[in-house]
């Protein structure tokens, strides 16, 4: 009984090629991030979500298009990936507010 | 200037160290802070929420000195279970945590 889970978990792709991660929780949180991890290892915020309305939208490029169906899905699309884009996306949960955060398993995304 | 930061280490310690993270943030409006665990190649793991007061969890002490803002991490009896990196974690939002680079702690037998 997963708590967090993304979908894939490796994703390798050539430059220029649309693709989508896709996230689910089952914990009843209401609010669902994605964050990016680069090779030097900082993770940093990329999207949050509220009952599917949009909170955070940190400086993403516009090829990076979120969407959340329900509370307990949030999908990330990505336009034209880029090389740069190579990373570990993880999504998150939690309840909203001032409280912890639960990170899915992460998709190792590689663009060549 | 990063808005948490801490010493990427490595530490290298023996088992059954004592062995003490430390960690600034600059957002002097943050409430809430947390330590995670990340071990290599997996998702970042919910160690323990960081109180005012200082709190304990086994072998795990955590300290908040809201004055100088500036968290800590005190691991006891190091095991090399214990071995992974640790991220010192701020909220200065209800929707955002930021997060340190990380500390590197190898436990050797």
């Amino acid at each position: 009984d997963t708590a967090v889970s993304q979908t894939p978990k490796y994703l390798v792709t050539q430059m220029g090629n649309d693709k989508s991660i896709k996230c689910e929780q089952n914990l009843g949180h209401d609010t669902m991030y994605w964050y990016k991890q680069d090779s030097k290892k900082f993770l940093k915020i990329m999207f949050s979500y509220n009952n599917k309305e949009l909170i955070i939208n940190e400086t993403v490029p516009n090829r990076f298009s979120p969407k959340s169906p329900d509370k307990a899905h949030l999908n990330l699309h990505i336009n034209s990936l880029e090389l740069g884009d190579s990373a570990v996306y993880f999504c998150a949960s939690s309840l909203r507010g001032f409280y912890e955060q639960y990170f899915g398993p992460g998709t190792r995304l590689t663009v060549t | 200037r990063k808005e948490v930061e801490q010493d990427p280490g490595p530490f290298n310690v023996p088992e059954g160290a004592t062995v003490a993270f430390n960690c600034t943030y600059s957002n002097s409006a943050s409430q809430s802070f947390f330590w995670y665990r990340q071990d290599c190649r997996k998702e970042p793991k919910l160690l323990m929420s960081v109180y005012s007061s200082g709190n304990e969890d086994g072998r795990f002490t955590a300290q908040l000195n809201r004055a100088s803002q500036y968290i800590s991490l005190l691991i006891r009896d190091s095991k090399l279970s214990d071995s992974a990196t640790y991220l010192c974690v701020a909220q200065p939002s209800t929707d955002k945590l930021i997060f340190g680079t990380g500390t590197r702690l190898q436990v050797f037998p």
